[in-house]
């Protein structure tokens, strides 16, 4: 069975700060699919990145950057500079291969005070 | 050019109702779901069909009962509606590529069920 672990359920923090997200995950599959969905007060869900088991590069794309590590089963997402539009609950969730489903954490709730 | 649709946005019942939700996709994708995100934001899967084939059936009380009549839509009907049901129901697609992988999902925005 999959898990998707995500420790912290509020961050709070100043315009302009860094925030990071944890996710930790469990499976037994060696190929496996890692996702980060951002969830704005509009209630959407937006995709944000995905990363397969067998690519360990970290990513960057603008203010946002993510770090996998296949040693730690982490895969953990940065905002860079803060925004106000920031503020959302961020997702993490897993996908093994074969398998359609999504398995996803419990959210974090990201607040961006101005 | 909305991706993935669904309707109607919000809906409000009384307990007992029969009441369905309607979801289109316009990515030529070849998979759908529904998910279910409860009170406390989290997010479980509940059906997904692959060209119109069920393919994920989750521990879903059988008053839920998915259809899908073309690989664009996949509809929710609910019946004997109960408290419990109160939620956001989403929608989703993804398309299996050719090493038979499913891809990244995207979501419609959402139906709000409140139950009275």
């Amino acid at each position: 069975a999959q898990k998707v672990t995500q420790a912290q359920t509020e961050i709070s923090v100043v315009e302009k700060e860094d925030v990071t997200l944890d996710c930790v995950y469990e499976t037994r599959d060696t190929t496996y699919y890692l996702f980060w969905y951002k969830q704005p007060p509009s209630g959407e869900l937006v995709f944000l990145i995905r990363r397969n088991s067998f690519d360990e590069q970290n990513e960057i794309s603008g203010r946002y950057s993510w770090n996998f590590q296949k040693s730690t089963s982490s895969f953990n997402f940065t905002i860079t500079a803060s925004q106000v539009v920031d503020s959302a609950v961020y997702f993490c969730a897993l996908k093994v291969a074969n398998d359609y489903k999504l398995s996803f954490g419990a959210g974090t709730t990201v607040t961006v005070r101005a | 050019d909305t991706a993935v649709s669904q309707t109607p946005k919000y809906l409000v019942t009384q307990m007992g109702n029969d009441k369905s939700i309607k979801c289109e996709q316009n990515l030529g994708h070849d998979t759908m779901y529904w998910y279910k995100q409860d009170s406390k934001k989290f997010l479980k899967i509940m059906f997904s069909y692959n060209n119109k084939e069920l393919i994920i059936n989750e521990t879903v009380p059988n008053r839920f009962s998915p259809k899908s009549p073309d690989k664009a839509h996949l509809n929710l009907h609910i019946n004997s509606l109960e408290l419990g049901d109160s939620a956001v129901y989403f929608c989703a697609s993804s398309q299996v590529d050719r090493l038979s992988l499913p891809n990244e999902q995207f979501f419609g925005p959402g139906t709000r069920l409140t139950v009275l």
